[in-house]
């Protein structure tokens, strides 16, 4: 199975409000990213939070990162119509391997 | 500065042939790396290049094949083509592995949507 594991699958949110997802994963990590993907096309990189960090931000993103419970989160502040994607994390174990999550499908509404 | 470049953009062939998709990495980017996503699922992990080596590849059968060539474009090979390998291939770029092995965020392209008939 997946090392990451976003949640929820899916997510349906009026455009305004927050949106939350999460990421667990398995083992020990150097680093967790975060992108975007929109209508199955290429993924747009939007945050990487090394293993020595707990919070970092990016405009209306906020990330956090709990090595003890191996989860992070993505916090998308005041959405727009124009966050709609599939977000996934991906995790670097320092094994010369990027193992993706699963993925979690935000649509926000007008 | 021209992104992560693919080609074809789609491809269809059919069952038993050979599949070859090519990719251009950002200029600076010596690492490549392929990927697999399959209609609604997660990236499955392929191959992953620097500076023309293959560093790793994930859990595929060996008719999945690819090289990086001296300018860092990269070409994946897909022998004995079956159904299930219809998906969306992406290739992504980085700069090589930064201070302490850590490597850097990954630069998509639009991929390649191959189908099998």
């Amino acid at each position: 199975s997946q090392q990451g594991e976003e949640d929820p699958q899916a997510l349906s949110i009026q455009e305004g409000e927050n949106a939350t997802m999460n990421c667990s994963y398995k083992t020990s990590i150097n680093n967790l990213q975060w992108y975007r993907q929109n209508s199955g096309r290429g993924l747009v990189h939007l945050i990487l939070i090394r293993s020595n960090e707990r919070e970092k931000h990016s405009g209306r993103l906020r990330v956090t990162l709990d090595t003890s419970k191996k989860s992070s989160s993505l916090l998308i502040t005041a959405s727009r119509a124009a966050d709609t994607a599939s977000y996934f994390c991906a995790t670097y174990s320092g094994t010369y391997k990027y193992i993706f999550g699963t993925g979690t499908r935000l649509k926000v509404l007008a | 500065e021209a992104g992560v470049t693919q080609s074809p953009t789609h491809l269809i062939k059919t069952r038993g042939q050979q599949a070859t998709l090519r990719c251009s990495p950002i200029s600076g980017h010596t690492s490549v790396y392929w990927y697999q996503q399959a209609l609604g699922l997660g990236l499955q992990f392929l191959l992953w290049y620097d500076e023309g080596e293959e560093r790793n590849r994930g859990n595929f059968p060996p008719r999945f094949s690819g090289r990086q060539f001296p300018n860092y474009s990269s070409e994946l090979n897909v022998n004995a083509l079956e159904l299930e390998d219809s998906a969306l291939y992406l290739c992504a770029s980085s700069l090589n592995l930064g201070l302490a092995g850590a490597p850097y965020e990954q630069y998509f392209g639009p991929g390649t949507r191959l189908t099998v008939t």
